[in-house]
């Protein structure tokens, strides 16, 4: 499994758009990105998923560059309820899909 | 629609007591898993059943024990708690192994 790299922490202002790049150097060509979402004392939630270029749903984008080392999470005008800690997580195109999580990025967002 | 949903949500054990911890999931998801999340980390995944009559070891299984009821359940059992799994403890399931992973809100788990 690639490892992923990602800040630590990021600071924002409601209303700001967020983008929250990782690391991940090492991804085979079967591997594709996932993004968690967790809030203090739940479960992670999934956010978004992608193999290349971008993809958007109705919470956030996901922009992949085409030598897909690195992927940013746009999340558009973030609101007080933003304030999470997000995983980014490169899986496996196939079979048993083991997440392995790291420290993730602690997003503040600060009115 | 309840989701995933874990119990107890917290507990305190002594050292060496036994302890199953369940989990069930309504949603007909196939895949089934077993987490830890320790105060500041990541998750890593202990257990996961990828179908029902099926469990496999993930990252740290040692310590314990799993059973797949059911398709809708899956419990993780402490024979013999240590101060080391302290944590609180996740479980997800997924639609099938290589889907995105719906989690319940954790059990808290403390060991005296």
């Amino acid at each position: 499994l690639a490892k992923t790299t990602q800040p630590i922490s990021m600071d924002s202002y409601e209303g700001q758009e967020v983008n929250i790049t990782c690391s991940h150097n090492n991804i085979a060509t079967n591997d594709y990105i996932t993004w968690y979402q967790q809030f203090p004392s739940q479960g992670p939630r999934f956010i978004i998923q992608g193999y290349k270029t971008k993809v958007t749903n109705e919470v956030a984008s996901l922009f992949i560059p085409a030598d897909r080392k690195s992927s940013t999470l746009s999340l558009p005008r973030v609101s007080l309820s933003d304030t999470a800690v997000y995983y980014c997580l490169v899986l496996m195109n196939t079979g048993f899909q083991k997440l392995v999580f790291g420290t993730g990025t602690r997003l503040l967002v600060s009115p | 629609n309840a989701g995933v949903t874990q119990t107890p949500k917290f507990q305190v054990l002594k050292t060496g007591q036994s302890m199953t911890l369940q989990c069930a999931q309504d949603m007909n998801h196939n895949s089934m898993y077993w987490y830890r999340q320790d105060p500041g980390m990541g998750l890593r995944l202990i257990y996961y059943s990828a179908s029902e009559g099926t469990t496999d070891k993930g990252e740290v299984p040692n310590g314990y024990n799993v059973s797949r009821l059911n398709k809708r359940e899956f419990s993780l059992r402490l024979e013999s708690a240590a101060p080391s799994q302290t944590s609180v403890y996740f479980c997800a399931s997924s639609i099938d192994s290589n889907q995105p992973q719906h989690f319940g809100d954790g059990t808290r788990l403390s060991i005296l």
